[in-house]
């Protein structure tokens, strides 16, 4: 059963925590993403990885970090660093990167709550 | 920055109607493609268009391009009540960048 895990579905965080958001994919694509969306805002793009050992900040990366150890795995931080973090969060993947024409396979999101 | 922007925000119509979702977008482009989110889930890829096509069929979905405009438009025929729903564009621009940028979105309402 091929795809993209994210875990948890919901999380909650109390002011100055750090908390990390999973994504997980079994279907052997190089390129990672992380996006943010809040109501009538769209996606905004936190980071995103084309390969293993390498990632680049997106337009939002103030106040979040990641790691991209594995090919299956790229892990995002809210840090306390983070002023508004209470919003959906959506990890994705694709075969590629988008110079190669290649859709992008999204997770079901984590909505992050902070009380 | 988010490089389409979808039009209307919103649009409301009976089953049995088209619907017509339009996306401006600003640089070039290597493709654009559009997504559909049911609420609180995750995004599901529609359909891609590259930038050298000028359009595309998937079942009662059609995406035109117009490069010389920079806009694309997704049509629904005959639409039902489960595609109720928000729908994306999303660019990949021309140049190097690996990025997939998506606008704010259209949300469809399909009335019974």
């Amino acid at each position: 059963d091929g795809g993209i895990t994210q875990s948890p579905k919901y999380l909650f965080r109390k002011e100055g925590q750090n908390v990390t958001l999973s994504c997980e994919q079994n279907l052997n694509h190089d390129a990672m993403y992380w996006y943010r969306q809040d109501p009538g805002q769209g996606l905004r793009l936190i980071y995103y990885s084309q390969i293993v050992n390498d990632f680049q900040k997106g337009d939002i990366a103030e106040g979040y970090s990641v790691s991209r150890e594995k090919k299956e795995s790229f892990p995002l931080t809210v840090t306390s660093a983070q002023k508004n973090p209470t919003a959906f969060y959506l990890c994705a993947s694709s075969i590629g990167g988008q110079t190669m024409n290649t859709e992008a396979f999204f997770g079901q999101g984590t909505r992050l709550t902070v009380v | 920055s988010q490089q389409g922007e979808e039009d209307p925000q919103a649009l409301s119509i009976q089953e049995g109607e088209n619907a017509t979702m339009n996306c401006s977008y600003k640089t070039s482009i290597n493709n654009l493609q559009w997504y559909r989110q049911n609420s609180g889930r995750g995004l599901v890829h529609l359909i891609l268009i590259r930038s050298n096509e000028r359009e595309k069929h998937s079942g009662r979905l059609r995406v035109t391009l117009d490069t010389s405009k920079k806009s694309s438009s997704l049509l629904i025929t005959a639409s039902r009540a489960a595609d109720t729903a928000s729908y994306f564009c999303a660019t990949a621009s021309r140049g190097g960048s690996e990025k997939l940028v998506f606008g704010k979105g259209t949300k469809l309402t399909v009335n019974p």
